[in-house]
């Protein structure tokens, strides 16, 4: 069985740009959330999808956003990035949003601003 | 705010020896625990989930709930150097759909 799969895995990116990061969960899983992870700020959540809709956004700026396919296949994008930026950026997958579900990272996104 | 506090460590123990890592929660509304393990440049992997107050075990691993007193605790029996890693505790609130993390317990177990 296939696991969450996040592409691209590395990318390198100038202040200003954009970027657009992907998210494949397991099979047959309805939910997709996006974390960030950093040194400073460890784990932080950014927003959470089931069924193409947002149903929760974590406390970042409207440059960050997301978006959820009719397959669960899930994007986020980060437009005028800038050197904070810097991340590891995390996809999380689950069959559904109640107890007793569990939640399953991909390995993951590292973006590097300069 | 939620928060989820772990001690930073690192706790170090000796291969064979039991690793107890600690986590307390302020939301009362939490209502699922996770811990993961995240190995240096990787990312986290689950090693169990619990709800239900009590211990849960499986295999080397037996996670440990007590919501009244807002606490989540991990335990490894015969630790190995391979679970040499930082250990995530994270709250999990279903109406939110969300994950709340602690920061973070890395923990060296030495042979």
């Amino acid at each position: 069985k296939a696991g969450v799969t996040q592409t691209p895995r590395y990318l390198i990116k100038t202040r200003g740009q954009q970027v657009t990061l992907s998210c494949s969960p397991i099979s047959g899983h309805r939910s997709v959330s996006w974390y960030q992870q950093t040194p400073g700020q460890g784990l932080q959540f950014l927003f959470e999808y089931f069924s193409e809709t947002q149903r929760n956004k974590g406390n970042f700026p409207g440059r960050f956003s997301g978006r959820q396919f009719s397959n669960s296949r899930s994007e986020m994008n980060v437009s005028t990035l800038e050197l904070g930026d810097s991340a590891l950026y995390l996809c999380a997958s689950s069959f559904g949003t109640g107890d007793g579900n569990t939640i399953y990272f991909g390995e993951g996104s590292w973006l590097t601003v300069v | 705010q939620k928060e989820v506090e772990q001690n930073s460590g690192p706790l170090s123990v000796p291969e064979g020896a039991i690793a107890s890592l600690n986590c307390t929660y302020s939301d009362r509304g939490s209502q699922s625990f996770f811990w993961y393990r995240q190995y240096s440049g990787k990312s986290p992997e689950l090693i169990m989930f619990i709800y239900s107050n009590g211990d849960k075990e499986d295999g080397r691993f037996t996670a440990q709930l007590n919501k009244a007193s807002q606490y989540v605790s991990l335990l490894i029996r015969d630790s190995q150097p391979s679970d040499s890693a930082t250990y995530l505790c994270a709250a999990y609130e279903s109406g939110y759909s969300t994950l709340t993390f602690g920061k973070g317990t890395m923990l060296l177990v030495s042979p």
